[in-house]
């Protein structure tokens, strides 16, 4: 099994929810990441995950809260998003932090009304 | 920091080989380049990494001169689903190493 898999495909919410995204590998890596992508642009790195501690952190504002409660999983709670979070959100793994190949799920599409 | 420099854009036709150059002329070290490949609305796909010299596999080729300042990641006989953003990264295992640059975006013509 090669892939990352993410969850929700498409999520639409209103600025005062509360939501989650949800990734999950299992391929045995340790590190997970999250980027965030706008339309014609590179992605963005948000988080490292290494061994299931946060190891970076780009700045992101709180309103995005990462989570990683095993190896397989990672999971990034939204809250009070505003119109300009809308992006597609990209969850990646490799075997170790900055180690070789970045494998990344097909992202969740992020709409904030 | 180890900023890189590719193209806005390319053009090609089908049977052609393709050659992307990514300039990184403050590369460090213990740096490693990679490329990646990204279809619209599709997660980045690895596509080689390297450290020197010449890298090969299945799908191409990774030239890295003496001094490592460039990189040129070449493609063989495109076709039209080569039509994609390729981007060069270049680290050492922190943060630098997972950021994008602004990719390259290269048309593959009939």
């Amino acid at each position: 099994d090669t892939e990352v898999t993410q969850t929700p495909k498409h999520l639409v919410m209103g600025m005062t929810n509360k939501k989650s995204l949800k990734c999950e590998q299992h391929m045995g890596h340790r590190a997970m990441y999250w980027y965030k992508q706008k339309a014609k642009k590179p992605p963005e790195l948000m988080f490292v995950y290494s061994y299931e501690k946060l190891s970076i952190n780009e700045s992101v504002p709180s309103r995005f809260s990462p989570e990683c409660p095993n190896s397989s999983l990672l999971n990034l709670h939204l809250h009070a998003l505003q119109p300009e979070d809308s992006a597609l959100y990209l969850c990646a793994s490799s075997q170790g932090q900055g180690a070789g190949e970045l494998f990344f799920g097909e992202g969740s599409r992020l709409t904030v009304l | 920091l180890a900023k890189t420099t590719q193209p806005i854009s390319m053009d090609s036709y089908e049977g052609q080989e393709v050659n992307i150059t990514c300039s990184h002329n403050n590369i460090a070290t213990n740096d490693y380049i990679t490329w990646y490949q990204q279809f619209p609305s599709q997660g980045p796909r690895f596509i080689i990494q390297g450290y020197k010299t010449k890298v090969t596999n299945e799908v191409a080729s990774l030239f890295i001169p003496a001094d490592r300042k460039s990189s040129t990641l070449s493609l063989p006989r495109v076709s039209l689903s080569d039509t994609a953003v390729y981007y060069c990264l270049v680290g050492d295992g922190s943060a630098r190493q997972l950021t994008f640059g602004s990719g390259t975006q290269l048309t593959v013509l009939p």
